[in-house]
């Protein structure tokens, strides 16, 4: 079966602007899970998503934000961008019983670059 | 918050040594993942231990979950080139069906 769906797989975007970050799951898997991951900062958890309800997040300003579909799809939001922002974004989704006892299928990120 | 710290950071070894990182948790964990990340890569799932003490093997990897559910290794036997990577260990708390913490990695370059 298909794997974890990621768009744009990278973008380039300048100081002030606001991105929008998309991902599919796996067929069947309705939890969602997002990381922000930085050379110095390993694998930050940003918040989850299952049946379109946020159901942990992690300790991000509120410029972070995400959404879960019906289709179980989610996307991430940035607003006003900051240089700190650039990393690799990636989402995870997991089987049925949730992300903390299943593991997690990552897909290939979405590289930002904020200039 | 849950702190998951690994050890070490950086693992530099001649291919055929044997390669250990070890993870420790500042809670207890209800069970706790292992994830490897090749050079521009993803995480990719590599097991999940649950009972405390438990012990797995795949092939030359042996991952091993402590009595206090608080810290876990990953040991590989006789290195190759392609365990090159970051490895990962992450685990949820025991408290609460909260989010799960990943250790910030063990990078390992195997010399050939």
């Amino acid at each position: 079966k298909a794997g974890v769906t990621q768009t744009p797989r990278y973008l380039i975007k300048t100081r002030g602007q606001q991105v929008t970050l998309s991902c599919s799951p796996i067929s069947g898997h309705r939890s969602v899970s997002w990381y922000q991951q930085t050379p110095g900062q390993g694998l930050q958890f940003l918040f989850e998503y299952f049946s379109e309800t946020q159901r942990n997040k992690g300790n991000f300003p509120g410029r972070f934000s995400g959404r879960q579909f019906s289709n179980s799809r989610s996307e991430m939001n940035v607003s006003t961008l900051e240089l700190g922002d650039s990393a690799l974004y990636l989402c995870a989704s997991s089987g049925p019983a949730g992300a903390n006892t299943g593991e997690l299928f990552f897909g290939e990120g979405s590289r930002l670059t904020v200039l | 918050g849950q702190q998951v710290m690994q050890i070490p950071q950086y693992q530099h070894v001649q291919e055929g040594e044997d390669f250990t990182t070890y993870c420790n948790s500042s809670t207890t964990l209800s069970n706790i993942q292992w994830y490897k990340q090749r050079p521009g890569g993803h995480p990719v799932f590599l097991i999940q231990l649950v009972k405390s003490g438990e012990v797995k093997k795949q092939k030359r990897l042996t991952f091993q979950f402590g009595e206090a559910k608080k810290n876990s290794s990953l040991h590989i036997t006789a290195t190759q080139t392609t365990d090159v990577g970051t490895y990962f260990c992450a685990g949820p708390p025991n408290t609460n069906a909260g989010k799960s913490t990943f250790g910030d990695g063990t990078t390992l370059t195997v010399k050939p």
